[in-house]
Formats: C-alpha cells, structure tokens, sequence
C-alpha cells in the first residue's frame, strides 16, 4: 500500500505556542488529506478534509481560527495548532487518498501531541 | 443520523476465534472497512467489503451484510499480538468515512 508519514511522531510544547504537524504522501499524489484527532480511548474524530489548492473544511464543533490546514502541495499537508493548550493534547493523525470516489484512504503513523 | 455500533471490549483465549460485530446506519453506503489500531499507533487497513459475503484473508475475515447493514470481523488462531483495538468505518454517499468508537479485544494466554 502507499506511505504516509508524519512529523513529527511526537511533540510536547509550552501553553500558549504553535505547533505545526506535517503530512506527506510519499509515494501518490494525494489529491485530498485528513485530520483526525483522538483522544484516549475514543475512536477517530474527524477534524477537517483539505483537498490540493483550496480551504479546509472542517468538521462542526473545530476551530478553524485554532487548527490552520494548508494543503499546498500534492503531497504535503500541514496542520498547526494555535495557541495550544493542555485540552488540546491528543494523538493527531493524517490520512491521504489519491482522488475521489472509491480511492483507499492511507493513514499516517500519527502525532502525539502534550501541551505542558 | 449516522451511527455505527459494535461492543466495547471483548476478551478470548490465545487459540481461540472471535468474531466482532458491527451494525451501521447511514446516509447511503460505498463499502465498509476494519482496521486494526494497537495503543499509540494509527489504524492500519484489514479488510473492505461493499458486496454481501464472505472476505477471507489468512487469520481474518469480514462478512457483510447489507440489506441488515450488519458487517462482523472474525479473527481465529488468535495470538497475543492481535490484542488491538479494531475500528468499524462504512463509507458514506458522499466517500467520507464514518467511523465506529472502535472494540477492544483483549487477549489472555
């Protein structure tokens, strides 16, 4: 199957900072990404789907003045928490497909992120 | 709304079979996938079904049933690194998946 990858796999920052996460398709061209979230114990949450050269959209209930997606490139996908707080620690992770319709979605490792 | 249901946790003897079950309802279907999820990691694909029946791959199987929007993964000659978490998710009318909370399966020796 294609690869995912994140980066970083893990990161623990002050309250108050920026954390940006990346996600790459290395081997496809994903036409359109995924963010999930998910919380200990919980399954997936949907957070936003970007598709190439256009805006996120995002899911009811996320900020998006919070949770900045830019999807600048075929291959790249960005997600920075803004101003992170503690509330915010969670296991983010990524997901590409290569087109739309019956395209498989490929999952990143994952990003855990603790806000101190 | 969209809901798919399948139990918690579930528990079962190195050896042995189980199978978890899924039930979905949702605004059209284009397929429905089981991934496995081990703690801190991301889910990684088992299986898709979008035609009624049987799928077998090695040690697991899906079966879906679609009139009954009923769909179950049938794991058999468990070993102990199969205790996972493993995710229901049905494909919708619109190709957004819609995820299931997920069941823990616990594996004791």
């Amino acid at each position: 199957g294609a690869v995912v990858s994140q980066h970083p796999s893990w990161v623990i920052c002050k309250s108050g900072t920026s954390v940006k996460i990346e996600c790459r398709s290395l081997d496809f061209q994903a036409t359109t990404m995924f963010w999930y979230r998910q919380f200990p114990k919980q399954s997936l949450m949907l957070m936003a789907t970007s598709n190439e050269g256009s805006k996120a959209t995002y899911e009811q209930g996320v900020e998006k003045d919070k949770f900045l997606i830019n999807h600048a490139s075929l291959t790249l996908s960005t997600l920075t928490v803004t101003s992170a707080h503690p509330e915010d620690s969670s296991f983010y992770i990524c997901s590409a497909r290569e087109g739309e319709g019956f395209y498989e979605q490929f999952f990143g490792p994952g990003t855990r992120l603790t806000v101190l | 709304g969209q809901n798919i249901d399948q139990p918690t946790e579930m528990t079962a003897t190195e050896g042995a079979i189980v199978q978890i079950n899924c039930t979905y309802q949702t605004s059209g279907f284009n397929g429905l996938f089981w991934y496995q999820q081990h703690a801190g990691e991301a889910p990684t694909f088992l299986s898709y079904n979008v035609l009624d029946g049987l799928e077998e791959k090695g040690r697991f199987s899906s079966f879906l049933s679609r009139s009954k929007g009923y769909s179950y993964l049938l794991l058999k000659e468990l070993q102990m690194k199969d205790s996972a978490s493993y995710l229901c998710a049905v494909r919708d009318s619109n190709y957004q998946l819609i995820w299931g909370a997920g069941t823990k399966l616990i594996i004791k020796p």
